[in-house]
């Protein structure tokens, strides 16, 4: 089983500040980790992925992401958010199987 | 490269009306297909998967139903609609043989009067 923890559902951030939104999972395997970003009214947009290597993943808009696997967590970071990033965000792990689980979405909102 | 398409974009539907939403995608084959169904305020609902024409699993017992008459074409029914049904259907691919990374469709808003 696998499952996923977004702890924050919103998260309110000034313009130019750097963001972290929190992800944690649980599986009994090896897993593949997601983010994904969602505007009003459309899809969700695959922001960035890990699958091996690296523990630090670079996405588009700038952000990156850290999988850390002590703590089973994935968290998004962007050193300067832009209005444009206004979203909801949402992680997921996928552990081999054909089920993706995604995590509740955190929605950022970016202040003028 | 690949797309896919959904529609129609908006609904809205009377409760007891049938529904059929449909989901194609294009410049791929033999993709896994997945309906999900995201509720104001809520994350996303898996509500069916498909590995194959005429394969269909269900993740949630309810009104809806889903088929799959052609490898790329995806399919949401329902006979009967609740008010519960209202939400943004969203329908999604995974290539065969990739990582799982899920590739989404624009969604459609339904709304249930």
């Amino acid at each position: 089983a696998q499952s996923v923890t977004q702890l924050d559902s919103q998260v309110p951030v000034f313009e130019e500040a750097p963001v972290e939104l929190r992800c944690n999972y649980s599986s009994s395997v090896s897993v593949y980790l997601f983010w994904y970003v969602q505007y009003p009214n459309q899809g969700l947009q695959l922001l960035l992925k890990y699958l091996s290597g690296s523990t630090l993943v670079k996405g588009i808009n700038g952000f990156e992401a850290e999988f850390n696997k002590s703590q089973t967590s994935f968290h998004l970071r962007k050193p300067s958010v832009h209005i444009s990033d206004t979203a909801e965000y949402f992680c997921a792990v996928n552990g081999g199987y054909q089920k993706v689980t995604f995590g509740t979405g955190t929605k950022l909102q970016v202040i003028p | 490269s690949q797309t896919i398409h959904q529609w129609p974009a908006t609904l809205v539907q009377p409760v007891g009306s049938p529904l059929s939403l449909e989901c194609t995608v294009e410049g791929t084959s033999n993709p896994n297909l997945y309906w999900y169904r995201q509720a104001a305020g809520r994350g996303l609902q898996l509500l069916f998967y498909s590995v194959g024409i005429g394969q269909i699993s269900s993740e949630v017992p309810q009104n809806l139903s889903a088929s799959r008459p052609q490898d790329r074409q995806f399919i949401l029914s329902s006979k009967k609609l609740l008010l519960s049904d209202s939400g943004f259907y969203l329908c999604a691919w995974v290539g065969t043989g990739s990582t799982y990374e899920q590739y989404f469709g624009p969604g459609t808003r339904l709304t249930v009067t």
